[in-house]
């Protein structure tokens, strides 16, 4: 069965500073990718990052980076540099490619970042 | 704005009833995703349409349809709704379906209430 899991509710991060929120992923499939979407709270869902099981290197979007550990099966989402509206609810979801392609997300931590 | 549109924004409707939520596309993508967000169960995937064709089944109940039309623009119907039907309905669309294709822009949802 495909399962995340993030075990972070909610996380504070003072402003300008780096926050690392976490992703463990559970599949039996060779073939997957792991995604971050934001959603502030005006609702909108906003996809940030996107790691492929075959790269060999970490992704990252500007402030945004995937610490993807393999063995350890984690795909933790790097923000340096926080800034105010960095606020939201973030979420980790993985997709299969060779089980249907289904996605699945995880609960979703709630990041607030201080002045 | 993420190019993409949905409509209506907001839906108020019975249990029993039928409901249709309508998405277009970003010009020039092929790909159209359905996802729901409820409190209960989170954010689930429902299914993937590619240039008309059924890509990818999530967790769709079978009260629940879709399609894309020729035009690329995507419907989803809801039928015999409940109360548990009751979420955020997001559409995204990506330019293709593959691996290399990951990048997905959502619609701003249709949010279903069912009394």
């Amino acid at each position: 069965a495909q399962k995340i899991t993030q075990t972070q509710p909610g996380m504070f991060v003072q402003e300008k500073e780096a926050v690392t929120l976490d992703c463990t992923y559970d599949t039996s499939d060779p073939s997957y990718g792991l995604f971050w979407y934001k959603q502030p709270s005006s609702g909108e869902m906003i996809f940030l990052i996107y790691q492929g099981s075959y790269d060999q290197q970490n992704a990252t979007e500007g402030r945004y980076s995937l610490n993807f550990q393999k063995a350890r099966k984690s795909a933790n989402l790097v923000i340096s540099a926080s800034q105010l509206g960095d606020s939201a609810m973030y979420f980790c979801a993985m997709r299969s490619y060779n089980y249907g392609q289904n996605f699945v997300f995880g609960p979703g931590t709630r990041l607030s970042v201080l002045p | 704005d993420s190019g993409v549109t949905q409509t209506p924004k907001h839906l108020i409707t019975a249990t029993g009833q039928r409901v249709t939520l309508r998405c277009s596309p970003r010009s020039g993508d092929l790909s159209v995703y359905w996802y729901q967000q409820s409190l209960d169960q989170g954010l689930q995937f429902l299914i993937q349409y590619y240039n008309g064709e059924e890509r990818a089944k999530g967790n769709i109940l079978e009260r629940f349809s879709a399609q894309q039309f020729p035009d690329l623009h995507s419907e989803l119907n809801l039928s015999s709704l409940e109360l548990g039907d009751s979420a955020l309905y997001f559409c995204a669309s990506s330019v293709g379906s593959g691996l290399e294709y990951n990048e997905q822009f959502f619609g701003p949802g249709t949010r279903l209430t069912v009394l």
